[in-house]
């Protein structure tokens, strides 16, 4: 089954309005990734929290970790419309020596000019 | 720098069909993954390998083969395609497989089994 899981599954907002996008997890990580993928093109890694850090930011992008609730956050402040894409958290934890990342769901965003 | 880069951007195979994805990155990276991407599943890990001369199964691995034949290339073989196959699949490389490195991904390819 999925680790990560994106709420809402999809999202339509006015562009310059903030959209939030959450993403839980059921098993302890070492940290969370969170992707963008344009239609029809591969993902973009966008930012990475690790599970020591509870608030990070990334120019209009803020991402935060609540590991009690193994719960994570994207805002993305003042959007635009070349924000509309799906966005994917992706978990990683350690495997047998290695990292194993899973990937969630996703959040389709649309951001109306 | 190409970055990722996969052959061939769409597929149309017959139910029984083999067939290679081949996907190469000039990022001088360890570690490849191909995953498969289907509408509402996000992406699901089919093979990884770790280093050149490694490969593992990930969490949908049946139906497929990999190879890892160097550094640069790591290739996807579906020996008898099934309808099931269809899909987007997509190849990513990391710089290294312990602690907290992003991926980096190709365009992909779309894959149609009929």
């Amino acid at each position: 089954s999925q680790q990560g899981e994106e709420d809402p599954q999809a999202l339509s907002i006015q562009e310059g309005e903030n959209a939030t996008m959450n993403c839980s997890y059921k098993t302890s990580i070492n940290n969370l990734q969170w992707y963008r993928q344009n239609s029809g093109r591969g993902l973009v890694h966008l930012i990475l929290i690790r599970s020591n850090e509870r608030e990070k930011h990334s120019g209009r992008l803020r991402v935060t970790l609540d590991t009690s609730k193994k719960s994570s956050s994207l805002l993305i402040t003042a959007s635009r419309a070349a924000d509309t894409a799906s966005y994917f958290c992706a978990t990683a934890a350690l495997s047998g020596g290695y990292q194993k990342v899973t990937f969630g769901t996703g959040t389709k965003l649309q951001v109306i000019p | 720098n190409a970055g990722v880069t996969q052959t061939p951007k769409f597929q149309v195979l017959k139910t029984g069909q083999s067939m290679t994805l081949q996907c190469a990155q000039d990022m001088n990276h360890n570690s490849m993954y191909w995953y498969r991407q289907d509408p509402g599943m996000g992406l699901r890990l089919i093979y990884y390998s770790a280093s050149e001369g490694t490969t593992d199964k990930g969490e949908v691995p049946n139906g497929y083969n990999v190879s890892r034949l160097n550094k640069r290339e790591f290739s996807l073989r579906l020996e008898s395609a099934a309808p099931s196959q269809t899909s987007v699949y997509f190849c990513a490389s990391r710089d290294r497989d312990r602690g907290g490195y992003e991926q980096y991904f190709g365009p992909g390819t779309r894959l149609t089994v009929t």
